[in-house]
Parts: structure tokens; sequence; C-alpha cells
């Protein structure tokens, strides 16, 4: 399995806290992904990384923001944590760009009373 | 925006029965990839496809694109436990489908 840690791999908390999810990889990749993975709905894209610095929104951005200081590193926060964003979430990795194949972490299990 | 649509949603076989799921997205792809998750598991990488038309082959798995770059599917012969978990479809733009949930009898 490729090199990548998520942290922590389960977290209980409460409406209104922030909260920090960590991805780290050591397969020195350009673009870093954050999913969240809900019943009936797959897997879908909240943001992607193409570089230090750079980063974009996916498809369910609102309420999440990233970081990434360095090229190991994608930080997803949840500013003011909802119930609405109690889900499992998935760290992705992709050598070169959003179209090559991905490598995925083990995934956070994020449950918000 | 790109859809990308699977089914179906669930499919119960016995074990030994074939399996195909079915991947349709509304624009054209300029590749598409396929995902296993075991339950309880992370999503890992199985295929990834390119050519129109294309046909490629893992033991027991085949995995075909459409000519129009549009669908794709991927069949399963003789299906046995370890084939247990969602499959899933995952457009060029990072857009995966919903998934199909695979139930083996044994």
């Amino acid at each position: 399995d490729a090199g990548i840690t998520q942290s922590p791999r389960h977290k209980v908390t409460e409406t209104g806290t922030p909260v920090t999810l960590r991805c780290h990889q050591t397969e020195n990749h350009r673009y870093m992904y954050w999913y969240r993975q809900d019943p009936g709905h797959g897997l879908r894209l909240i943001h992607y990384s193409y570089g230090v610095k750079d980063t974009d929104k996916g498809e369910v951005s609102d309420g999440y923001s990233v970081s990434r200081s360095k090229t190991e590193d994608f930080l997803l926060t949840l500013e003011s944590a909802t119930s609405s964003q109690t889900s499992v979430y998935f760290c992705a990795i992709s050598e070169s760009d959003r179209a090559q194949p991905q490598h995925f972490g083990d995934g956070t299990r994020l449950s918000i009373l | 925006g790109q859809q990308v649509m699977q089914i179906p949603q669930y499919q119960h076989v016995q074990e030994g029965e074939d399996f195909t799921t079915y991947c349709n997205s509304s624009t054209t792809l300029s590749n598409i990839q396929w995902y296993k998750q075991r339950p309880g598991g992370h999503p890992v990488f199985l295929i990834q496809l390119v050519k129109s038309g294309e046909v490629k082959k893992q033991k027991r798995l085949t995995f075909q694109f459409g000519e129009a770059k549009k669908n794709s599917s991927l069949h399963i012969t003789a299906t046995q436990t370890t084939d247990v978990g969602t499959y899933f479809c995952a457009s060029d733009k990072v857009i995966f489908g919903p998934g199909t949930s695979l139930s083996v009898i044994p």
C-alpha cells in the first residue's frame, strides 16, 4: 500500500468545535485529496491540492478549509463542526494530475454530536 | 457539471454466478478508473481505461470502456466470496459514481 497515514483514525466531538484532520504521505506525490463518504453518496470530493499552497474546491467544500504547507502534509479543517459533517473522511494521493489513479488512506471516522 | 451514475446500487449473487456493474457519465471522458472497497476498508485502485472500446482483463474481472467514452462496465466471472465489496467508477474529473455493492452468498 502507498505510504499514506491519516490521523486521527476516530474522533468524536461536539457541534461548534473546530476539528482538524491530517493526511501525511511518504510518496512525494503532487496531488492530494480529501473526500467524505456517506451511505448512498459514494465518495465526494471536498478539496484537493496540486502543490504546496495550491488548493482548489471540490463538489462539497462548504464548511471545510484545507492547507498544504509541505508536500507531505494536507490538513482538512472544520472551523465549526456541524452534525451534517459526521462522516468517514478519506485522504488520497495521485502522482501527477487529477486523471491519474489515486491511492487512499485508511480513513477517519468523525462523529459530531 | 459532470455526473457519474452506476447501476445497480446493490447486487446479491450466489457464489459462482457472474456479476456486472455499469457506469455512465454525462460527458465524454478522457479516461475512467475502477476501484474496489471492501467492507470497513478504503477504496483500492483496480484499473484505468483510456481508449475508446478498450477491454482489459484481470483474472476473472473484465473491464470495458464504451466506444463513445461515456460508459464503462465491470464484469466478474464466477464470483467468489473474496469479491464482496463496493465497486466504484471514477471519471477523469475525480467524480466518483455512487458504487455498486456486491454480496456473494456462499
